[in-house]
């Protein structure tokens, strides 16, 4: 257990509609990082949130958009779904953004989209 | 570009044997390397790191081996056990980011 909570675990959406993943992150813990993670593929980075604020972004589009709240725990939205947009989203937290904070993943909220 | 991936998607081992993950990178500027083990329905856990200035690492059961010459990574899982089952993933830690592989599935024998 890393005290990484995800919810939901599962989800199912048509396309077009909109998802909000949420996250808590670890007890002390105060930079949160979303990965999607497609079937038999690694994680792939989609952006970190630092103090409430957006610090980094993979390749995603702006469809893709979070918040971090003054507790540290972060909200994934994901407008107008398409098909591909049908993985596992990761959250991870860590004690501060640079290189050397040790990422927690949770376990994961899995978003099938019909 | 980042580019870090597996030799091999699947390994089988068994029970008591060593296991050798490897995995090459692309970016002779990588200075930091992390070995994530993702078990079934789980997020990646971290198992062990090493960065650039090391060229060994020794842990529980684990080691990792990293050669800059050749920009090659190996996990080294010793008497592997039925609970070692999972995938693992080389991964690049950059500022921001952690960069993963593909990922090599591991399969222990009993």
């Amino acid at each position: 257990e890393t005290g990484v909570t995800q919810s939901p675990t599962h989800l199912i959406k048509t396309r077009g509609q909109q998802v909000t993943l949420r996250c808590s992150s670890q007890s002390g813990h105060n930079t949160v990082s979303w990965y999607q993670q497609a079937l038999g593929q690694g994680p792939q980075f989609i952006f970190q949130y630092y103090r409430e604020e957006e610090n980094g972004r993979g390749n995603f589009p702006p469809r893709f958009s979070g918040l971090q709240f003054p507790n540290y725990s972060s909200e994934l939205n994901v407008n107008a779904l398409e098909l591909d947009d049908s993985a596992l989203y990761l959250c991870a937290s860590s004690q501060g953004a640079g290189i050397s904070g040790e990422l927690f993943f949770g376990e994961g909220s899995r978003l099938t989209v019909l | 570009g980042e580019s870090v991936g597996l030799h091999l998607p699947t390994l089988s081992v068994q029970e008591g044997d060593n296991s050798i993950i490897n995995c090459a990178y692309s970016n002779s500027a990588s200075d930091y390397f992390i070995w994530y083990k993702q078990e079934s329905g789980k997020g990646p856990q971290f198992i062990i790191d090493i960065r650039s200035n090391m060229d060994k690492r020794q842990g529980q059961r684990v080691t990792v081996l990293l050669n800059k010459t050749v920009k090659h990574l190996s996990l080294q899982i010793a008497a592997t056990q039925p609970g070692d089952s999972a995938v693992y993933f080389c991964a690049e830690r950059g500022y921001q980011k952690v960069t993963f592989g593909t990922g090599t599935k591991l399969q222990v024998i009993p």
